[in-house]
């Protein structure tokens, strides 16, 4: 298996740009979180989705950050505008289906420079 | 809200020696789980407690999970350069449908 699988690894923009980042997780997995990692706030949930379905989005910053997951097997994270703020390694991990206790399988993650 | 605390922050370790990282829960866990994260890379799961009192061991890391399952620890002995990273605690509780609480997490550098 290839395991978690995130796009881009690397993205640097400028301030009030549109930034879209896309994980595909683990096959037969169907729970998916986004993390945003910082060394001020460290690992950080910023949605979670079941099924895909969001189940708990309470760690989305603000509106101009939104996620999907139109079927099993892709979701996006968008932030439209972007910040300088926003600058981050951001994390999509997966689950196997039917673990609401078993172990996260992380992507490498995107890290994102907002100029 | 729940709220996962981990100390230290920063562990400066020789190598050979031992050390402990604690993570406290400020709600009772129905799980927890701990993941090792080398510089520059990603989170990889290390292993899941799930009853009180539970202690499992690999190799020379001891992990612990407290009898009122509000607690964590752990225990790496005889410290080697390539247990270099950042360890995270991370805490499920019965009705947050799964979600991982992550602690901030103990930067461990191992010197020579």
């Amino acid at each position: 298996d290839a395991g978690v699988i995130q796009s881009p690894r690397h993205e640097v923009t400028e301030m009030g740009q549109e930034v879209t980042l896309r994980c595909k997780p683990i096959s037969g997995h169907n729970s998916l979180f986004w993390y945003r990692q910082t060394m001020m706030r460290g690992l950080e949930l910023l949605i979670y989705f079941n099924n895909n379905v969001p189940i708990d989005d309470s760690g989305m910053p603000e509106d101009r950050f939104s996620a999907k997951m139109p079927n099993a097997s892709f979701s996006t994270l968008k932030i439209q505008p972007s910040e300088p703020r926003d600058s981050a390694v951001y994390f999509c991990a997966s689950r196997q289906t039917g673990s609401n206790t078993g172990e996260l399988f992380f992507g490498e993650g995107s890290r994102l420079t907002v100029l | 809200g729940q709220q996962v605390m981990q100390i230290p922050q920063y562990q400066h370790v020789q190598e050979g020696e031992d050390f402990t990282t604690y993570c406290n829960s400020s709600t009772t866990l129905s799980n927890i789980q701990w993941y090792k994260q080398r510089p520059g890379g990603h989170p990889v799961f290390l292993i899941q407690l799930v009853k009180s009192g539970e202690v499992k061991k690999q190799k020379r890391l001891t992990f612990q999970f407290g009898e009122a399952k509000k607690n964590s620890s752990l225990h790496i002995t005889a410290t080697q350069t390539t247990d270099v990273g950042t360890y995270f605690c991370a805490g499920v509780t019965t009705d947050s449908w799964g979600k991982l609480q992550f602690g901030a997490g103990t930067q461990v550098v191992v010197t020579p």
